[in-house]
């Protein structure tokens, strides 16, 4: 089946750093891609939409500008964590979708990369 | 706009016995609808999903999920329950664009 690597799994940095999330399709090439968040015990949040060669969609509430995303290729996006605050300390979770596999709206999910701001 | 809503946060169930999770959507025409499966800090694994045609879907681990469009309800099932399937359930459907929008999840416990 279709495989999406995040990288890194997981993340600790001091408060007031960036960290880069990166995000890959595999074995598929993938023009649109999803970045959700969840913190403990809570369902996943969509961010963003992102699409390659253009502007990320970002969803109602979410900062653009602590939250840039790139979707430089059509195998990876990258989220990065712009001056991170404990307060953005969460598991971020990204998705594909197979741009060849039609319109079945299935997405495969990376692992998540868990997040500590200390 | 498409929603889910899981109904129990909580569900405890005896290593044996049966098991039903359930999932209510809201969406005006067909849905397209995904149970997904996660262990604690891990990702989510597709265990099955329902585009169109037969209303009864089985999906892998022995799950299935029956859609029925006038209860709007995509109820999984599983007939006997095993202590490795204890995770954290969630029910989706895909929304505009094809992002999924995610029900709160439901946490099952497995009882020896």
């Amino acid at each position: 089946g279709a495989v999406v690597s995040q990288h890194p799994s997981r993340v600790i940095c001091k408060s007031g750093t960036s960290v880069k999330i990166e995000c890959r399709s595999l074995d598929f090439q993938a023009t649109t891609m999803f970045w959700y968040r969840q913190f403990p015990k809570q369902s996943l949040m969509l961010m963003a939409t992102s699409n390659e060669g253009s502007k990320a969609t970002y969803e109602q509430g979410v900062e653009k500008d602590k939250f840039l995303i790139n979707h430089a290729s059509l195998t990876l996006s990258t989220l990065t964590v712009t001056s991170a605050h404990p307060e953005d300390s969460s598991f971020y979770i990204c998705s594909a979708r197979d741009d060849i596999a039609g319109n079945t709206g299935e997405l495969f999910f990376g692992e998540g990369s868990r997040l500590t701001v200390l | 706009a498409q929603s889910v809503t899981q109904p129990d946060i909580h569900i405890t169930v005896s290593e044996g016995a049966s098991l039903e999770l359930r999932c209510n959507y809201s969406y005006g025409a067909t849905p397209y609808l995904f149970w997904y499966v996660q262990s604690p800090g891990q990702g989510l694994q597709l265990l099955l999903k329902y585009f169109s045609g037969d209303t009864l879907v089985q999906g892998i681990k022995g799950f299935e999920a029956e859609f029925k469009r006038s209860q709007s309800s995509f109820n999984l099932r599983k007939p006997s329950v095993h202590w490795s399937d204890a995770a954290e359930y969630f029910c989706a459907v895909a929304g505009s664009g094809y992002a999924l929008n995610f029900g709160k999840g439901t946490s099952l416990l497995v009882t020896p």
